[in-house]
């Protein structure tokens, strides 16, 4: 099975602030990742499917990069509402895997 | 407007069978390209994705629970349905089921997502 390794754990930075994710894939997952936010109490929210394409309705100042093993997803300029985990999730192989998610916190 | 929504019971007995029911609406499976799948998420912990079934009733299972778990679904009542054997404390989990285009440029990522629904396995 794929593992997703996501880094950091935790980020903790100010509204205005540009906020980087990282996603690493144990083998290559070609360009097959997605992202997903999730706030307390809430199912996921798609964001990024395919590395770089958003998601319908998802807002311009989130954008991934990435391709094989290394993913990013950035946040261009953190909003009050961004603040939350996310998750990447790749369906290059069988089975589907997340992983472990990165807590985005207000500094 | 495509909706989900998870209904089940909220406690299960350790070694009884989980049964967790996604009625959704918005979208048919039997018109080609939808799939359902299951996801769970332990308390404070990461989502585990658990199963997939596509329109033509294809079905994918999480190999490490693969033998405890059955999705099946009823098109008439726009279900799916997914069963667990033999629960244990470890799988209190809130249980997602989420709708996925598997034909669309979105493919097998999940786009649509219940409110989720919490079971706790206890005796």
């Amino acid at each position: 099975e794929i593992v997703l390794t996501q880094s950091p754990a935790t980020l903790s930075l100010s509204p205005g602030e540009r906020a980087t994710l990282s996603c690493r894939a144990s083998q290559s997952v070609s360009n097959y990742l997605g992202w997903y936010q999730q706030k307390p109490g809430q199912a996921p929210r798609l964001l990024i499917y395919d590395a770089s394409n958003r998601a319908t309705g998802i807002a311009a100042r989130f954008s991934g990069s990435g391709s094989g093993t290394d993913f990013t997803l950035t946040i261009s300029s953190l909003e009050p509402e961004d603040f939350a985990l996310y998750y990447c999730q790749q369906r290059s192989d069988w089975p589907i895997t997340f992983g472990q998610g990165t807590r985005l916190e207000i500094k | 407007q495509i909706t989900l929504k998870e209904s089940g019971p909220t406690l299960v007995k350790p070694t009884q069978t989980l049964t967790l029911t996604c009625t959704f609406s918005g979208f048919s499976p039997s018109s080609g390209g939808a799939g359902v799948g299951w996801i769970r998420q332990p308390p404070g912990k990461a989502l585990e994705w658990l199963a997939l079934i596509y329109w033509d009733d294809d079905k994918r299972y999480s190999p490490s629970l693969k033998s405890r778990l059955t999705i099946t679904k009823d098109t008439s009542k726009n279900q799916v349905v997914l069963t667990m054997t033999n629960m244990d404390p470890v799988d209190t989990a809130t249980y997602y089921c989420a709708h996925s285009d598997l034909t669309g440029p979105s493919q097998y990522f999940f786009d649509y997502w219940g409110q989720g629904t919490l079971v706790t396995v206890s005796s």
